[in-house]
Protein backbone atom coordinates (compact mmCIF):
# COMPACT_ATOMS: atom_id res chain seq x y z
CA UNK A 1 0.00 0.00 0.00
CA UNK A 2 2.50 2.32 -0.94
CA UNK A 3 1.38 6.09 -0.77
CA UNK A 4 4.58 7.53 -2.81
CA UNK A 5 6.46 5.66 -5.04
CA UNK A 6 10.00 5.96 -6.53
CA UNK A 7 11.91 3.99 -9.08
CA UNK A 8 14.67 2.89 -8.92
CA UNK A 9 15.63 3.37 -5.29
CA UNK A 10 19.26 3.57 -6.64
CA UNK A 11 21.13 4.29 -9.41
CA UNK A 12 24.81 3.91 -10.70
CA UNK A 13 25.95 5.82 -14.12
CA UNK A 14 28.69 7.09 -16.02
CA UNK A 15 28.78 10.69 -16.67
CA UNK A 16 26.98 11.68 -19.44
CA UNK A 17 24.70 9.25 -19.77
CA UNK A 18 20.36 9.46 -19.76
CA UNK A 19 18.38 8.15 -16.60
CA UNK A 20 14.93 8.57 -15.81
CA UNK A 21 13.73 8.06 -12.21
CA UNK A 22 9.73 6.97 -12.17
CA UNK A 23 7.25 8.50 -9.60
CA UNK A 24 4.13 7.27 -9.01
CA UNK A 25 1.26 8.38 -5.96
CA UNK A 26 -1.97 6.45 -5.32
CA UNK A 27 -3.44 9.31 -2.58
CA UNK A 28 -5.13 10.84 -5.56
CA UNK A 29 -3.38 14.07 -4.92
CA UNK A 30 -3.08 16.94 -7.49
CA UNK A 31 0.45 17.87 -6.52
CA UNK A 32 3.44 16.28 -7.24
CA UNK A 33 6.86 17.87 -6.46
CA UNK A 34 10.65 16.62 -7.37
CA UNK A 35 13.33 17.71 -4.78
CA UNK A 36 17.01 17.18 -4.83
CA UNK A 37 18.71 16.22 -1.31
CA UNK A 38 22.77 17.24 -1.63
CA UNK A 39 25.45 15.53 0.25
CA UNK A 40 24.68 18.17 3.02
CA UNK A 41 21.31 17.20 3.70
CA UNK A 42 20.08 20.48 2.09
CA UNK A 43 16.56 19.79 0.49
CA UNK A 44 15.97 21.85 -2.97
CA UNK A 45 12.79 22.09 -4.49
CA UNK A 46 13.28 21.79 -8.52
CA UNK A 47 9.71 20.96 -9.97
CA UNK A 48 6.31 20.79 -9.12
CA UNK A 49 3.12 19.83 -10.96
CA UNK A 50 -0.79 20.74 -10.28
CA UNK A 51 -2.75 18.46 -12.13
CA UNK A 52 -0.29 17.82 -15.01
CA UNK A 53 0.08 21.38 -14.79
CA UNK A 54 3.80 22.97 -13.94
CA UNK A 55 3.88 25.35 -11.40
CA UNK A 56 7.18 25.46 -9.70
CA UNK A 57 9.87 25.55 -11.76
CA UNK A 58 12.98 26.39 -9.90
CA UNK A 59 16.18 27.33 -11.46
CA UNK A 60 17.97 23.68 -12.04
CA UNK A 61 19.98 23.19 -15.62
CA UNK A 62 17.65 22.25 -18.28
CA UNK A 63 18.96 18.81 -18.81
CA UNK A 64 16.78 17.69 -15.94
CA UNK A 65 13.04 17.78 -17.46
CA UNK A 66 10.21 16.78 -15.75
CA UNK A 67 6.99 14.81 -17.35
CA UNK A 68 3.89 14.05 -16.03
CA UNK A 69 1.76 12.08 -18.15
CA UNK A 70 -1.72 12.30 -15.40
CA UNK A 71 -1.72 13.43 -12.17
CA UNK A 72 -0.58 10.34 -10.79
CA UNK A 73 2.95 10.73 -11.99
CA UNK A 74 5.54 12.84 -12.37
CA UNK A 75 9.08 11.69 -13.66
CA UNK A 76 12.24 13.07 -14.02
CA UNK A 77 14.86 12.47 -16.68
CA UNK A 78 18.29 13.90 -17.11
CA UNK A 79 20.28 14.29 -19.78
CA UNK A 80 24.40 14.03 -19.97
CA UNK A 81 24.57 13.24 -15.98
CA UNK A 82 27.45 15.09 -14.52
CA UNK A 83 29.33 14.52 -11.34
CA UNK A 84 27.37 17.07 -9.41
CA UNK A 85 24.14 15.70 -9.97
CA UNK A 86 25.06 12.48 -7.65
CA UNK A 87 22.52 12.96 -4.76
CA UNK A 88 19.21 11.78 -3.59
CA UNK A 89 15.86 12.60 -5.50
CA UNK A 90 12.38 12.76 -3.62
CA UNK A 91 9.58 12.54 -5.16
CA UNK A 92 6.62 14.17 -3.11
CA UNK A 93 2.74 15.03 -3.68
CA UNK A 94 0.35 17.12 -1.23
CA UNK A 95 -3.48 17.75 -1.63
CA UNK A 96 -5.20 21.10 -0.55
CA UNK A 97 -4.76 23.30 2.65
CA UNK A 98 -2.93 22.18 5.29
CA UNK A 99 -2.07 18.76 3.71
CA UNK A 100 1.39 17.99 4.21
CA UNK A 101 3.60 16.73 1.97
CA UNK A 102 3.54 12.67 1.47
CA UNK A 103 7.39 11.76 0.12
CA UNK A 104 8.87 8.56 -1.41
CA UNK A 105 11.60 6.54 -0.66
CA UNK A 106 14.13 8.51 -2.69
CA UNK A 107 16.19 7.72 -5.12
CA UNK A 108 20.09 7.43 -4.42
CA UNK A 109 22.01 8.86 -8.03
CA UNK A 110 25.29 8.18 -8.40
CA UNK A 111 27.40 9.37 -10.93
CA UNK A 112 30.78 8.13 -11.50
CA UNK B 1 10.86 33.98 -0.96
CA UNK B 2 10.37 32.88 2.74
CA UNK B 3 13.53 31.11 4.71
CA UNK B 4 13.22 28.66 7.14
CA UNK B 5 16.63 28.92 9.85
CA UNK B 6 17.45 26.14 11.83
CA UNK B 7 20.31 27.01 13.56
CA UNK B 8 21.84 23.89 15.39
CA UNK B 9 23.06 21.91 12.83
CA UNK B 10 23.69 18.95 15.76
CA UNK B 11 21.83 18.20 18.79
CA UNK B 12 22.55 15.37 21.16
CA UNK B 13 20.08 14.30 23.74
CA UNK B 14 20.43 11.41 26.32
CA UNK B 15 17.65 8.72 26.37
CA UNK B 16 14.83 9.54 28.20
CA UNK B 17 15.56 13.16 28.42
CA UNK B 18 13.59 16.12 26.72
CA UNK B 19 15.49 18.33 24.14
CA UNK B 20 14.31 21.17 22.06
CA UNK B 21 15.04 21.38 17.98
CA UNK B 22 14.76 25.14 17.02
CA UNK B 23 12.91 26.77 13.83
CA UNK B 24 12.57 30.60 12.52
CA UNK B 25 10.90 31.36 9.70
CA UNK B 26 10.93 34.96 7.83
CA UNK B 27 7.29 35.57 6.54
CA UNK B 28 5.30 39.04 6.62
CA UNK B 29 2.39 36.58 5.44
CA UNK B 30 -0.11 36.15 8.56
CA UNK B 31 -1.76 32.90 7.41
CA UNK B 32 0.44 30.21 6.68
CA UNK B 33 1.30 26.10 8.16
CA UNK B 34 4.59 24.99 9.46
CA UNK B 35 5.72 21.40 9.69
CA UNK B 36 8.27 19.49 11.17
CA UNK B 37 9.51 16.17 9.35
CA UNK B 38 12.21 13.64 10.41
CA UNK B 39 14.37 11.47 8.37
CA UNK B 40 15.93 8.59 9.72
CA UNK B 41 18.95 6.98 8.45
CA UNK B 42 16.17 4.73 6.50
CA UNK B 43 16.06 8.09 4.39
CA UNK B 44 12.31 8.32 4.45
CA UNK B 45 10.84 11.69 5.19
CA UNK B 46 7.87 11.55 7.62
CA UNK B 47 5.83 13.77 8.90
CA UNK B 48 6.18 14.59 12.95
CA UNK B 49 3.77 17.56 13.57
CA UNK B 50 1.71 20.26 12.07
CA UNK B 51 0.60 23.66 12.90
CA UNK B 52 -1.42 25.94 11.48
CA UNK B 53 -0.67 30.11 12.02
CA UNK B 54 -3.92 30.42 13.04
CA UNK B 55 -4.56 27.94 15.55
CA UNK B 56 -2.84 29.75 18.73
CA UNK B 57 -2.47 26.21 20.40
CA UNK B 58 0.25 24.42 20.35
CA UNK B 59 -0.09 21.09 18.34
CA UNK B 60 1.29 18.05 19.96
CA UNK B 61 1.53 14.71 19.39
CA UNK B 62 2.30 12.28 21.50
CA UNK B 63 6.11 12.91 23.25
CA UNK B 64 6.55 15.29 19.96
CA UNK B 65 4.82 19.36 20.88
CA UNK B 66 5.77 22.85 19.39
CA UNK B 67 5.91 25.68 21.14
CA UNK B 68 4.56 28.51 17.99
CA UNK B 69 5.43 31.78 18.83
CA UNK B 70 4.14 33.32 15.67
CA UNK B 71 5.08 36.91 16.79
CA UNK B 72 8.47 35.72 16.96
CA UNK B 73 8.25 33.68 13.86
CA UNK B 74 9.85 30.73 16.05
CA UNK B 75 8.46 27.06 15.56
CA UNK B 76 10.56 24.54 18.28
CA UNK B 77 9.76 21.28 18.54
CA UNK B 78 10.13 19.15 21.96
CA UNK B 79 10.58 15.83 22.22
CA UNK B 80 9.88 14.17 25.57
CA UNK B 81 11.78 11.33 26.64
CA UNK B 82 13.96 10.66 24.07
CA UNK B 83 13.88 6.96 22.56
CA UNK B 84 16.93 5.55 20.25
CA UNK B 85 14.60 5.62 17.39
CA UNK B 86 14.14 9.21 17.69
CA UNK B 87 17.69 9.88 16.23
CA UNK B 88 17.32 11.19 13.05
CA UNK B 89 17.78 14.35 10.85
CA UNK B 90 14.87 16.54 11.71
CA UNK B 91 13.74 19.32 9.27
CA UNK B 92 11.46 22.15 10.05
CA UNK B 93 9.11 23.07 6.69
CA UNK B 94 7.10 26.16 5.89
CA UNK B 95 3.93 26.58 3.62
CA UNK B 96 2.03 29.46 2.51
CA UNK B 97 -1.67 29.71 2.63
CA UNK B 98 -1.98 30.14 -1.19
CA UNK B 99 -0.35 28.15 -3.50
CA UNK B 100 1.67 24.73 -3.18
CA UNK B 101 5.26 25.25 -2.33
CA UNK B 102 6.81 24.26 0.46
CA UNK B 103 10.00 26.02 2.14
CA UNK B 104 12.60 23.70 4.16
CA UNK B 105 14.92 24.06 6.85
CA UNK B 106 18.86 23.13 6.83
CA UNK B 107 17.62 20.54 8.94
CA UNK B 108 19.44 19.27 12.37
CA UNK B 109 20.81 16.15 12.71
CA UNK B 110 19.93 14.66 16.40
CA UNK B 111 21.85 12.00 18.38
CA UNK B 112 20.14 9.95 21.17
CA UNK B 113 22.41 8.50 23.63
CA UNK B 114 21.81 5.54 25.30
Amino acid sequence: DTAVSQTPKYLVTQMGNDKSIKCEQNLGHDTMYWYKQDSKKFLKIMFSYNNKELIINETVPNRFSPKSPDKAHLNLHINSLELGDSAVYFCASSQGRPNEQFFGPGTRLTVL
Amino acid sequence: AQTVTQSQPEMSVQEAETVTLSCTYDTSESDYYLFWYKQPPSRQMILVIRQEAYKQQNATENRFSVNFQKAAKSFSLKISDSQLGDAAMYFCAYRRYTGNQFYFGTGTSLTVIP
